[in-house]
């Protein structure tokens, strides 16, 4: 069974600029988070879909960064302008459904250096 | 926020020898889970255990869980070599949408 794929595995960018990842779920999976995972820290949850609709965003900096999931299956994370606290590790992560219990798998994550 | 804090921040073991990390968290959960992380890889997942489940073993670890002291701990006996991860437990509580919170984790480092 193919994991989480995630693209592109490093950026590196200027403060200001923009910065977008994709990511592709496991095959069938109804629910997809996006978690931002800073150097030293654990992940913290920036926006969970089900299929394509929002479900929580409420820790999505919103001035910045938006995401999308427009067929309920791939979806994109943007940063825009990018500012230096936003080095990072992006994690996509997929389960089933979204009731408790579901196994969440996590992709390789991608890499964000701005500077 | 961080729900869960593991404890400790850092261990440092000869191989062979047992792990233990304890995870403290705050508010009511649905379940916890374990994660370990490799240097520059994503999360794995290692182990679920439900709220009414007091403990639970898969190959060489050991889960418990204590609700009445809000605390689970992984225990990972004859550790190697390549045991050597960051690991952080995760809590999934609420009704409706189902997340994970993680802690800080514990960068454990099994020297050969």
């Amino acid at each position: 069974e193919a994991g989480v794929a995630q693209s592109p595995r490093y950026k590196i960018i200027e403060k200001r600029q923009s910065v977008a990842f994709w990511c592709n779920p496991i095959s069938g999976h109804a629910t997809l988070y996006w978690y931002q995972q800073i150097l030293g820290q654990g992940p913290k949850l920036l926006i969970q879909f089900q299929n394509n609709g929002v479900v929580d965003d409420s820790q999505l900096p919103k001035d910045r960064f938006s995401a999308e999931r427009l067929k309920g299956v791939d979806s994109t994370l943007k940063i825009q302008p990018a500012k230096l606290e936003d080095s990072a590790v992006y994690l996509c992560a997929s389960s089933e459904g979204y009731l408790s219990g579901n196994t969440i798998y996590f992709g390789e994550g991608s890499w964000l250096t701005v500077v | 926020s961080q729900q869960g804090e593991e404890d400790p921040q850092a261990l440092s073991i000869q191989e062979g020898e047992n792990a233990t990390m304890n995870c403290s968290y705050k508010t009511s959960i649905n379940n916890l889970q374990w994660y370990r992380q490799n240097s520059g890889r994503g999360l794995v997942h290692l182990i679920l255990i439900r709220s009414n489940e007091r403990e639970k073993h898969s190959g060489r670890l050991r889960v418990t869980l204590d609700t009445s002291k809000k605390s689970s701990s992984l225990l990972i006996t004859a550790s190697r070599a390549a045991d050597t991860a960051s690991y952080f437990c995760a809590t999934a509580s609420g009704a409706g949408s189902y997340q994970l919170t993680f802690g800080k984790g514990t960068k454990l480092s099994v020297i050969p």
